[in-house]
This record gives structure tokens, sequence and C-alpha cells, in this order.
């Protein structure tokens, strides 16, 4: 299994304003990936970063709205930009160790824009 | 059609009970399968994974994989009021390509 801290557990944020969310793993891993989950809804797969190469972005999810950043192995971050109270929601890291046995998550940044 | 469909529930079953939790997916080439468990205000824990067909068992928990009728079911025996949460069932072509989750069921057990 797989440690994974994400901050900041929560936030407020103005409409209009950006938030980083910072995702660290216990263990060196290729894959990282960021969810979105909003409120009563399941997890929609917003972009896979790997290291050293641009994320890849799905389909409704663009680099200028949700920039990654993703410097090592360790480590990711995901920007929510110009964000709108659409935006709110919980955004979760998650990452998959490549052994097909599942992925496993942080606890989640749960976002709330006013 | 979604590629992975589960009711949404609320399932409310008193304590003691087998749950009985299901998603049926359309996708064949599916190969890997996940239940996670989601309790309020916390990320999914993974709960159980199989790879194609089968059983696998994990203590109270039994997961069975039907790729013939593209159906996999969790089964909770014993079930207590800690396993009140949402159950989401995923899966995935390969260890590396996207995992796709089924909307959850919210389950609740009543004491």
């Amino acid at each position: 299994s797989a440690v994974i801290s994400q901050k900041p557990s929560r936030d407020i944020c103005q409409r209009g304003t950006s938030l980083t969310i910072q995702c660290q793993v216990d263990s060196q891993v290729t894959m990282m990936f960021w969810y979105r989950q909003q409120p009563g809804q399941s997890l929609t797969l917003i972009a896979t970063a790997n290291q050293g190469s641009e994320a890849t972005y799905e389909s409704g999810f663009v680099i200028d709205k949700f920039p990654i950043s993703r410097p090592n192995l360790t480590f990711s971050t995901l920007t929510v930009s110009n964000m709108s109270p659409e935006d709110s929601s919980i955004y979760l890291c998650s990452v998959e160790p490549g052994t097909g046995r599942g992925a496993f998550f942080g606890q989640g940044t749960r976002l709330t824009v006013v | 059609q979604k590629e992975v469909e589960q009711d949404p529930g609320p399932l409310s079953v008193p304590e003691g009970a087998i749950v009985s939790l299901n998603c049926t997916y359309s996708n064949s080439a599916f190969q890997y399968f996940m239940w996670y468990r989601q309790y309020s205000r916390k990320g999914p824990e993974l709960l159980m994974y199989t790879y194609s067909s089968g059983n696998k068992e994990d203590g109270r928990f039994t997961a069975q994989v039907d790729k013939s009728s593209k159906y996999i079911s969790l089964f909770i025996r014993d079930s207590q009021p800690s396993d009140s949460a949402t159950y989401l069932c995923a899966m995935s072509n390969s260890s590396a390509s996207k995992i796709i989750f089924g909307s959850g069921t919210r389950l609740s057990i009543r004491p």
C-alpha cells in the first residue's frame, strides 16, 4: 500500500482566486492521479500526472484551469484556477503502484468557493 | 449508457445481516475489479481487489466477479454499524490504465 498526505484538508476561497493542493506519497510512484468528487457523486478523473512529462487531461478538463506539477516521484500539485462556485468539490490525489492491486487515495481536499 | 452501473441506494439493513452490493459493466476489456469503502468526509479506502473472474475472501468480506455476465458483487457477513459507509465499485483494463468508478452505494447498518 501507499500512504498519501494531502494538503490542505479543506479551504474556503473567494471566486476568482486560485488554490494549490499538494500531494505527498511515502514511496516513489510513476503514476499519480487527480480526481474530483462533487457532492453525492462518484469520482471523476481530472488528469494523470507522470514525472517528467506533461499531465494528460480527461475530456472536459483543461490545463489552464487545472495546472498540474509533478517535480519528482513522490510529489504533485493540482491548482484550481480562477475559481467559481461550480468548482466547489472534493479533490483527491491517488496513486496506482502498477501492480493491478488498486489505487490508493489521499484524504481529499474539501473546497468551497464563495 | 454508463460503463459501470451501481445502485446508489440508500441500503439499510439490521446489524448482523448479510449485505450484497452489486455492479454491472459494459466493457468486456475490464480485467481488474476493486471495491472501495468511503466514510463521510474521508478519501476512498481500498477494500478488495480481484483479477479476472472468481471469488476472493478477506475476513467478513467476499468479492465475486462474473465476467460472462459482466457482474461483480461484494458480500459483507455479520454486518456491523461501523460498516456504514458508501461503497464504490471500480474496474480497469490493466494495472496501468484508467480506473472507472461506479456511482457508489450508500449503506447503513442499524444497531
